[in-house]
This record gives structure tokens, sequence and C-alpha cells, in this order.
């Protein structure tokens, strides 16, 4: 089956930009996901990019995609305070049946004042 | 903006015991998860739900849960006799159609197994 894995930790200062880093194994994934966890709360979508692309912007947010290394990253430029968060990476298979999401451990970002 | 609601949001409960999680999918949806996360561990799925039976599940669901659509609205997950492992948090989630892109998680609800 498949498997996604991240990175733990990142820690960053304010104003500078973040990358997460995310590596699944299946190559039938069809969309490829961010989710952002902050403490308590459930998993927000915040982006999601179809694998026929390699690159998605959206507002301060870039993901690529490296379909052939199976390399997703996120990257969030002038980050804030507010974007310390657990961020999850997911893929979801298309010809298996399966639409079942999986999730990767999650990155831990930190982002210094 | 439409949001999937979950209730409670934490259960404590004794081991040996059943409880049942509750969830409100978005109205328009059609298909459901289930997935939970163990503390400091990956979210995990459960199982998928669509058309009043089950598409698919994993090997964690085993014949100690099921899940129900009892009515219109809500999508019930209830563990028939808790144990310590247990103990997570449950989240729901749905999807417009099979194709759509996004699924919407619920808030969550920890289940603590004493």
């Amino acid at each position: 089956g498949e498997d996604v894995e991240q990175s733990l930790f990142l820690s960053v200062r304010e104003g500078d930009s973040s990358v997460i880093n995310c590596t699944y194994t299946d190559s039938s994934s069809t969309y490829l996901y961010w989710y952002k966890q902050e403490p308590g709360a459930g998993l927000q979508l915040l982006t999601y990019i179809f694998s026929n692309m390699d690159m998605k912007q959206d507002q301060r947010l870039t993901v690529l995609l490296n379909k052939k290394d199976k390399h997703l990253s996120l990257r969030i430029a002038d980050t804030q305070t507010g974007d310390s968060a657990i961020y999850f990476c997911a893929a979801s298979p298309r010809d298996t049946g399966r639409r079942a999401l999986t999730f990767g451990s999650g990155t831990r970002l930190q982002v210094q004042p | 903006e439409p949001e999937v609601t979950q209730t409670p949001s934490h259960q404590v409960t004794q081991m040996g015991q059943e409880v049942i999680l509750r969830c409100v999918p978005i109205s328009n949806h059609l298909y459901f998860y289930w997935y939970r996360q163990i503390l400091g561990q990956k979210v995990e799925f459960l199982v998928s739900f669509y058309n009043n039976e089950i598409s698919e599940k994993s090997e964690i669901f085993d014949d100690q849960f099921s899940v129900e659509r009892p009515d219109g609205s809500n999508f019930t997950l209830k563990i028939r006799s808790t144990k310590l492992e247990d103990s997570a948090m449950y989240f729901c989630a749905s999807k417009k159609e099979l194709e759509g892109n996004e699924q919407f998680f619920g808030p969550g609800t920890r289940l603590t197994v004493l």
C-alpha cells in the first residue's frame, strides 16, 4: 500500500520562507494534499495538486510536485506566527477503487518571532 | 460556509463499554469517512461509506467497529467494546462526489478509554 513520509519538525523565523517536504510511494496517487492542524483543532485543507501538474500557487502557498521522484513540497512565503501548526501531506490513489487518504506523520512547523 | 461537525468533542469511557461517535457531514455530500489519530501517530483511515453501505475498510476496522447513517444527516461510528488502544482522536470527513478533490474534515472527537 501507499506510504507517505515527512520530516517531523521545522523551525523558521517570522518573515522567512518555510519548505515542508513529503515523499510517497504509490505512483498511481492522483491527488496530493496538504492539510494544516492547529492545536486542538481538526484538519484544514490548505491546498492540493493533481498528479499531472508540476506546480500550483495559491497566495503564499506554493506546491511543487516531482512525480518521477514521488516528492511533494509545500512552500509558505513570508511565514507568520499564525502559520505555526502541524502540516500533513496526504495522497489519494485513483485506480484501486479506494478513495481514502493516506497521511504522512505530519511536520510540526514552529515560527519564531 | 458549510462544515462537518462532530459530537462530543471529548468522550471518556471505561474499557469494555460501548461508545458512539457522531458526525454531521456537509448536507449535499455523498461520501463519508472515519479516520483516527492515536496521539503522536499518523492519521489512519478506518472506513468509507457510500449509498448506505461500507465502500472500503482498513485492517483496523474489525468487528468491534460499525458505522451507520441512521437518518439523512447523522453518520455514526460505534465501538462495541472499547479497549485502551482505542484511545485516539477520531475524525469524520465527507466528500461531495467520488471524483471530487476535497475531503472536508470535522474537528474530531477525542476518545479516552480508561
